[in-house]
């Protein structure tokens, strides 16, 4: 069993419409979880941060952590064409020493059609 | 932009032949990760340096070896390549924090193509 499961989608939806991405992971020991966001041909680039449980909110994007249930989302309001790219989420535990190793998910390939 | 630097951008080579990617971290980062990329795995963390030394290591190959030398540039060695080591090889880097900052500068990566 992976770590960080995710389902590789592809996602298609209407421009406007709520997106809503998500990750379920295994390691209770994760304490920092992230969306990196990559566009084709590109590296991945960070989104969104969130430490522990909770919400956070960054213009149309939220991201959701729920440690109990071991699940994160990331929330996409009024989804527009430039939103179309392959999201992952990443996780890391606390570790001793300078080390920010992260735990990625396969990644959902989004596409936002005009 | 994200500063990091990876050379060559693509590469095609033969089964049993070596590789070298090279990469350059933002100006000030020490750490440099490197994660293999490919379509059926995502991204897999590989290994991580710190000024030089190496201080995470994730599931790398015996046939895959890197190092950080003192200028902070990286090189990820592959020998005896196959065919499933064809992938994309993203290095990445980091300001000099402490863990859990998440903040990860990746570039834009090394493609590989064994033949």
């Amino acid at each position: 069993q992976k770590e960080v499961e995710q389902d590789p989608g592809p996602l298609s939806v209407p421009e406007g419409a709520i997106v809503s991405l998500n990750c379920t992971y295994s390691n209770s020991a994760f304490q920092y979880f992230m969306w990196y966001r990559q566009y084709s041909r590109k590296g991945p680039e960070l989104l969104m941060y969130t430490y522990s449980s909770g919400n956070k909110e960054d213009g149309r994007f939220t991201a959701q952590v729920d440690k109990s249930s071991k699940y994160i989302s990331l929330f996409i309001r009024d989804s527009q064409p430039s939103d179309s790219a392959t999201y992952l989420c990443a996780m890391s535990a606390p570790l001793r020493g300078a080390t920010n190793k992260l735990i990625f998910g396969t990644g959902t390939l989004l596409a936002v059609q005009p | 932009d994200s500063g990091v630097t990876q050379t060559p951008k693509h590469l095609i080579t033969a089964t049993g032949q070596r590789v070298t990617l090279r990469c350059s971290p933002r100006s000030g980062d020490l750490s440099v990760y490197w994660y293999q990329q490919s379509l059926d795995q995502g991204l897999q963390f590989l290994i991580q340096y710190y000024n030089g030394e190496e201080r995470a290591k994730g599931n790398i190959l015996e046939r895959f070896s890197a190092q950080q030398f003192p200028d902070l540039h990286s090189e990820l060695n592959l020998s005896s390549l196959e065919l499933g080591d064809s992938a994309l090889y993203f290095c990445a880097s980091s300001a000099p924090l402490g863990p859990g900052t998440g903040e990860l500068f990746f570039g834009e990566g090394s493609r590989l193509t064994v033949l």
